[in-house]
């Protein structure tokens, strides 16, 4: 069956420093991977998508790279911030399947 | 503005009660979908439809609900058979494959006594 796990629950990173979050998937071939930010108690929020024939997209202080070998995905936050502190959640996708999500990564950035 | 409205944003239901989670969206979207969210787990999805008076079952569907007699309207009711049916509920709609983009309404959280 599908799977996709990311790297750990939590991480705790210093202001500053860069995050770096890991998707990983297996017997899935996505057209697309996408990256949300969820605030506790809130709906999850679309950050980035990259398709399979790309290797990196970027937006402002984020960076997302994704390996279809190795089926794998990082994202990237440079320069994080304490508002940076959220869930992020990692999304398959593909033309006419249903989205496949991991169980994401809640991201703690110290002061 | 654009978006995705659920409500309510908390619900308390007795054991034995069916409750019905409201989900409009104003951005023209087709298909639209129903996830359930536990701690530690990804989102699952309940049931989704691509098209007005259609819509099929996801991954657990057993104990839940939903209709498509409008466009913008996609409820969904927890029925009695739901066995454990406290979770954090989130509708979201999608534009199209092409681009991929889910749009998530703020969630509802419903917790039985």
């Amino acid at each position: 069956s599908q799977k996709i796990e990311q790297n750990s629950e939590a991480l705790n990173i210093q202001e500053g420093k860069t995050a770096t979050l890991t998707c990983n998937y297996t017997n899935y071939s996505p057209a697309y991977l996408q990256w949300y930010r969820q605030d506790p108690g809130r709906g999850p929020v679309f950050l980035l998508l990259i398709r399979e024939n790309e290797k990196e997209k970027r937006k402002e202080r984020l960076k997302v790279t994704f390996d279809t070998t190795l089926k794998q995905s990082l994202f990237h936050i440079t320069a994080s911030q304490p508002a940076d502190s959220a869930t992020y959640l990692c999304a398959l996708g593909g033309y006419g399947q249903n989205f496949v999500f991991g169980p994401g990564t809640r991201l703690s950035v110290l002061p | 503005d654009g978006g995705i409205t659920q409500s309510p944003k908390y619900l308390f239901r007795k054991e034995g009660q069916n409750v019905t989670l409201s989900c409009e969206q104003n951005l023209n979207h087709d298909a639209m979908y129903w996830y359930r969210q536990d701690p530690g787990q990804g989102l699952r999805l309940i049931y989704y439809s691509q098209i007005v008076n259609d819509f099929q079952k996801g991954d657990i569907a057993e104990g839940y609900s939903v209709s498509r007699e409008k466009k913008e309207s996609f409820p969904l009711t927890v029925t009695s058979a739901q066995k454990n049916p406290t979770a954090f509920y989130l509708c979201a709609s999608h534009q199209g494959w092409n681009t991929g983009e889910l749009f998530f309404g703020e969630g509802s959280r419903l917790t039985v006594l």
